[in-house]
């Protein structure tokens, strides 16, 4: 079965510091990955999606990720964090069987000031 | 602002009750999954309807049911609730609930079991 991790549940970062949050896929062939941000007390927003093409995507607020084929990854990053990023980010994916979306554990994402 | 509405945003009762949440999708959108999100579970796929047919069905007890309507709002029934359902239920909704497509989540309604 497919499966997402996102190894960090949690990370600080200074406000205009660079950010990279890390996801890995388990799946066999090319997956539809997602990226979606919660902030507190809202719904899940999507940041960004990959289904094929170019494996470097970007998304709304500045944000952007990478899809890595031989690393299983599919990792978000944004140059300069502000400090309306802080959030639950989450990488979701989809596989050919089913449309409904595979979620990692999230990453909760604190930025000081 | 996704376009997705769920009422009611808090919910709480006690064990035992039955409750039903509500979601309406965006215009034009065919497709509904239930989501729930608790905090030993994490983000977790109920079951989904396309166009008031079930399509696919996740991690859903037998005390929980859901039913999408004619005019394509969904609602996700909780019966003989305990206190392990206690959760943010979240409602989305694509197109046509294809793969790859993007699901928009509503802001969910967040269940507490007393």
């Amino acid at each position: 079965a497919q499966s997402v991790t996102q190894p960090d549940i949690h990370i600080t970062v200074s406000e205009g510091a660079s950010l990279e949050l890390r996801c890995n896929y388990s799946y066999g062939a090319t997956p539809y990955l997602f990226w979606y941000v919660q902030s507190p007390g809202q719904g899940l927003q999507l940041l960004l999606k990959y289904f094929s093409g170019d494996t470097l995507v970007q998304g709304i607020k500045g944000f952007e990720a990478e899809f890595k084929r031989s690393q299983s990854s599919f990792n978000l990053r944004k140059p300069s964090v502000h400090w309306s990023d802080a959030a639950e980010y989450f990488c979701a994916v989809h596989t050919g069987t089913a449309s409904k979306l595979t979620f990692g554990t999230g990453t909760r994402l604190q930025v000081t000031l | 602002d996704s376009g997705v509405t769920q009422t009611p945003k808090h919910l709480i009762t006690a064990t035992g009750q039955r409750v039903t949440l509500r979601c309406s999708p965006r215009s034009g959108d065919l497709s509904v999954y239930w989501y729930q999100q608790s905090l030993d579970q994490g983000l977790q796929f109920l079951i989904q309807y396309y166009n008031g047919e079930e399509r696919a069905k996740g991690n859903i007890l037998e005390r929980f049911s859901a039913q999408q309507f004619p005019d394509l709002h969904s609602e996700l029934n909780l019966s003989s609730l305990e206190l392990g359902d206690s959760a943010l239920y979240f409602c989305a909704s694509s197109v046509v609930g294809g793969i790859g497509e993007t699901q928009y989540f509503g802001p969910g309604t967040r269940l507490l079991v007393l």
